[in-house]
C-alpha cells in the first residue's frame, strides 16, 4: 500500500528566510504527486504537481518541488516566504487509481 | 473558487438529529470523494463514486451514508453521530489524477 509521510508537523520561519518542507513517499512506481496549501477555514488549494518528466516543477504563489526518486521524496521549497504563506501544506500521491494518499500535514508559521 | 461547492459550510448537529452535507461540481468530473479531516490526523477518505457507482467505502460507520445521484452532485446523509464525528468534511471531485477540493463543512455534534 502506498503511504506518504511528512516528517515535520510544525515549522516556524521567519519571513524573507527560505522554507522546505519535507515530504516522502512509499510506492513501487513513480506516484503522481502534488502539494496542496490549506489556509485557515478554507478548502485544499492546489500548489503544484509532478506526473513524469522534468523532476523540477514550479507551481503558484512562488513555489516549486523537486522529485527525488532515489530518496522517494518531494520536498517542497520557496526561496523567500512571506507572512502569507502561514498555513497547513499537505502532500500527497495517487497512483493513478483515483486513490489519493495524504501525508499528515506540516503547519508553517512564519515569524515577522 | 475551485468548482466544487459545499453546502452547508457549518453545521451543528445534536447527536439523536438527521442532516445532510450536500456538494456540488460542474467541472464535467467523473470521480467524487468525501473526506474526514479531524484535529490533529492525516486527511482520511471516506466514500469514491466513479460515474455515480460508490468504488471505495473506506471501512466508515453506517452512520455515514453517501449519495450520488448523478455525476455532478454528492450528499452525505449524517445520523444518530458521536461527538467525535466533529470535523471538517472535504469533497472533492477529479477527472483523471488532479482532484479539486471544496471549502469543506464544519460539522460539530453535541
Amino acid at each position: 500500500a502506498q503511504s506518504v509521510t511528512q516528517p515535520d508537523i510544525h515549522i516556524t520561519v521567519s519571513e524573507g528566510a527560505s522554507l522546505e518542507l519535507r515530504c516522502n513517499y512509499s510506492y513501487g512506481a513513480t506516484p503522481y504527486l502534488f502539494w496542496y496549501v490549506q489556509s485557515p477555514g478554507q478548502g485544499l488549494q492546489l500548489l503544484l504537481k509532478y506526473f513524469s518528466g522534468d523532476t523540477l516543477v514550479q507551481g503558484i504563489k512562488g513555489f516549486e518541488a523537486e522529485f527525488k526518486r532515489s530518496q522517494s521524496s518531494f520536498n517542497l521549497r520557496k526561496p523567500s516566504v512571506h507572512w502569507s504563506d502561514a498555513a497547513e501544506y499537505l502532500c500527497t500521491s495517487n497512483n493513478a487509481g483515483n486513490m489519493l494518499t495524504f501525508g499528515g500535514g506540516t503547519r508553517l508559521m512564519v515569524k515577522p | 473558487e475551485t468548482g466544487v461547492t459545499q453546502t452547508p459550510r457549518h453545521l451543528v448537529m445534536g447527536m439523536t438529529n438527521k442532516k445532510s452535507l450536500k456538494c456540488e461540481q460542474h467541472l464535467g468530473h467523473n470521480a467524487m470523494y468525501w473526506y474526514k479531516q479531524s484535529a490533529k490526523k492525516p486527511l482520511e477518505l471516506m466514500f469514491v463514486y466513479n460515474f455515480k457507482e460508490q468504488t471505495e467505502n473506506n471501512s466508515v460507520p453506517s452512520r455515514f451514508s453517501p449519495e450520488c445521484p448523478n455525476s455532478s452532485h454528492l450528499f452525505l446523509h449524517l445520523h444518530t453521530l458521536q461527538p467525535e464525528d466533529s470535523a471538517l468534511y472535504l469533497c472533492a471531485s477529479s477527472q483523471g489524477s488532479e482532484a479539486f477540493f471544496g471549502q469543506g463543512t464544519r460539522l460539530t455534534v453535541v
